[in-house]
């Protein structure tokens, strides 16, 4: 079975632009969840869906980011506009209950 | 709020060494899980194990044990005789899953160097 797919693996773009990160999660898992990991503050929850409604959004670090889950088979986390401090790598999780499952991450660097 | 603490930041050893990662938690829940991930030079999060609150039961798997013991609050990760490809950081999480959210609390990590 595939696991959790995120697009792209590396994106590198100048401080300004708009930056769209992907996930599409494991087929029959209601819940989809966005993190980040930096060295500084290792992984941190940025928001997360339950049957493609966001429930908690309060990770969130500015109305730069935003998050959305048209459907079950995907979502979408845009930084607008992107900044230096974005530069980290960010993970997308599906579940069906308590265990996550992770995609391989998108490695992000805003120049 | 709910926290993870793991007090080990790098361990080394020597490839066939049994090694421990602690792990200590706090929650107010009554009904809670506990996880281990491990990340590979690669970068990928690779789910390992999931405990939940009402079983104390200590794992095996292959190599792999983990003793967790509600007492002290711990979940710690043991790695018998050690290879190279264990050679990862490893994460201990916890959730909250009495509200059903599951959110994910980390802790820092702790990284292990196995030597040949």
């Amino acid at each position: 079975d595939a696991g959790v797919i995120q697009s792209p693996r590396h994106e590198v773009t100048e401080m300004g632009q708009e930056v769209t990160l992907r996930c599409k999660p494991i087929s029959g898992h209601d819940y989809l969840f966005w993190y980040r990991q930096t060295m500084m503050r290792g992984l941190e929850l940025l928001i997360y869906f339950n049957n493609n409604v966001p429930i908690d959004d309060s990770g969130m670090p500015e109305d730069r980011f935003s998050a959305k889950m048209p459907n079950a088979s995907f979502s979408t986390l845009k930084i607008q506009p992107s900044e230096p401090r974005d530069s980290a790598v960010y993970f997308c999780a599906s579940s069906l209950g308590p265990a996550q499952h992770f995609g391989d991450g998108t490695r992000l660097s805003i120049l | 709020a709910q926290k993870v603490t793991q007090a080990q930041t790098e361990i080394s050893v020597v490839e066939k060494e049994d090694v421990t990662l602690d792990c200590v938690y706090e929650t107010r829940d009554t009904t809670y899980y506990l996880f281990w991930y491990k990340q590979p030079p690669s970068g990928e999060l690779v789910f390992l194990i999931r405990r939940n609150s009402f079983d104390e039961q200590n794992e095996i798997s292959g190599r792999y044990s983990w003793n967790f013991q509600k007492s002290t609050s711990s979940f710690n990760f043991t790695i018998t005789a050690s290879q190279v490809v264990d050679s990862a950081v490893y994460f201990c999480a916890l959730s909250e899953g009495g509200a059903g959210s599951y959110q994910l609390t980390f802790g820092k990590g702790t990284k292990l160097s196995v030597i040949p």
